[in-house]
């Protein structure tokens, strides 16, 4: 059972557009929902997480929106550049320090950025 | 910021070997490490949660026999891969999680291993 939709698989932006990801999870005992970029070979590494105590935050060109009834979350690359192109993860868990739960990951999406 | 060293980066083995992959946290104590599994162009998959000093936990379709994980230390845990195959072969990533801090989960740069 999936627990963690994401969508779309893959995405294509033009430089200085905005990249939208959008992920929608059914556990609603989730409450830690980081967002990871990975290159390839390479380990994920965490760009922006929120807790469901709000609905956005927004660390410089990263914003992340959340709907907590509707469960859905989604990220927002403002002013995209070529660095940006790698794949994305959403994710979701009981939040880190108050539990062992482990991250159940959306399926990633491919993003490129065209110069 | 919270920091996990993982060795080898990259390994190659024959089939019927077993191979050990290492993950050290190195400015905190990771109370709970995570092992996941990635498939090329998938996701992460969780395998194996383990806690420093007890048996770990394994998910569902993971053989506890063939990935042997050990936790001994709160900065050293190791996932074994005995009697390899080349389905075996994956990107295997871990994650430590230090419960006193809010770093979130912090993971390692990943193992690849191709078993031939």
């Amino acid at each position: 059972q999936q627990q963690v939709k994401q969508s779309p698989q893959s995405l294509i932006v033009q430089k200085g557009g905005i990249s939208i990801i959008n992920c929608a999870y059914e556990n609603t005992a989730f409450d830690y929902f980081p967002w990871y970029q990975q290159f390839p070979g390479k380990g994920p590494a965490l760009l922006i997480a929120i807790r469901p105590d709000v609905s956005e935050k927004k660390e410089g060109r990263f914003t992340i929106s959340f709907n907590k009834s509707a469960k859905q979350f989604s990220l927002h690359i403002m002013d995209s550049q070529p660095g940006d192109s790698a794949t994305y993860f959403c994710a979701a868990s009981g939040s880190p320090g108050g539990g062992a739960d482990g991250l159940t990951f959306g399926k990633g999406t491919h993003l490129i950025i065209q110069p | 910021g919270a920091v996990v060293s993982q060795h080898p980066s990259w390994v190659i083995c024959k089939s019927g070997t077993s191979v050990k992959i290492e993950c050290r946290s190195l400015d905190f104590q990771a109370t709970t490490m995570f092992w996941y599994r990635q498939f090329p162009k998938q996701s992460l998959m969780l395998m194996a949660t383990s806690n420093e000093g007890s048996k770990a936990t394994y998910e569902q379709g993971v053989e506890k026999d063939k990935f042997l994980i050990n936790h001994a230390s709160l900065t050293l845990s190791t996932l074994t891969v005995t009697s390899a195959h080349p389905e075996d072969s994956s990107f295997y990533i871990c994650s430590g999680e230090d419960r006193g801090l809010s770093f979130g989960y912090t993971f390692g740069s990943g193992t690849r291993l191709t078993v031939v």
